[in-house]
């Protein structure tokens, strides 16, 4: 398996708090992807990154912020968490632009 | 607007049938399409498909594409229980790394 992990696993928060998911990976990559997962929607991109600091916008953006500081690590912050972001996020990491893309184990966000 | 589409959405079938699965996509600047198989954790990659009529065949999974129709096919011969699971096509399209657009999965039922 690729090295990748997410952190939290899970987590349970209240509507209008701030929210920081997790992407750690060790293969060195360059290229990272935030997904989130709901039923009837499949997976949808928010964000990715093609290097430190370089990052852009996904189909599902508005209300989400991302970082990268170093290769290993791509944050996605939520600044004032809502309902409508109860998801399953997805990490996912490739080599180059053209590749298959490896994901992150999870994190199931819950946000009353 | 990039799409993917998978049928059927859900299938079952019993032990040693051989089920076909079918993506179609309408995407600006097609680069590749992708199959996953995702249990009840992250997606797992099976293939990645770039030339036209092309098979890749891993054991039981084969896949092809055809660009000029605009879809892809998924095939398992002689199904075990094991590979219950949801499918998922995706295209990566654009000009960059731009992430992949996900179909919503066919999730397929293997009864012993």
């Amino acid at each position: 398996d690729a090295g990748i992990t997410q952190s939290p696993r899970h987590k349970v928060t209240e509507t209008g708090t701030p929210v920081t998911l997790r992407c750690h990976q060790t293969e060195n990559h360059r290229y990272m992807y935030w997904y989130r997962q709901d039923p009837g929607h499949g997976l949808r991109l928010i964000h990715y990154s093609y290097g430190v600091k370089d990052t852009d916008k996904g189909e599902v953006s508005d209300g989400y912020s991302v970082s990268r500081s170093k290769t290993e690590d791509f944050l996605l912050t939520l600044e004032s968490a809502t309902s409508s972001q109860t998801s399953v996020y997805f990490c996912a990491i490739s080599e180059l632009s053209v590749n298959e893309q490896f994901f992150g184990p999870g994190t199931r966000l819950t946000v009353l | 607007e990039d799409k993917v589409v998978q049928s059927p959405l859900s299938l079952v079938v019993h032990e040693g049938d051989t089920v076909t699965l079918n993506c179609s996509y309408e995407v600006t600047n097609f680069r590749s399409l992708l199959w996953y198989k995702q249990e009840k954790k992250a997606p797992t990659f099976l293939f990645m498909l770039t030339s036209s009529g092309i098979e890749k065949k891993s054991g039981r999974l084969s896949s092809i594409l055809d660009k000029k129709e605009l879809f892809s096919i998924l095939n398992i011969t002689a199904t075990q229980t094991g590979d219950s699971a949801v499918y998922l096509c995706a295209v990566e399209a654009g000009g960059g790394a731009d992430g992949l657009t996900f179909g919503k999965g066919t999730h397929l039922i293997i009864q012993p």
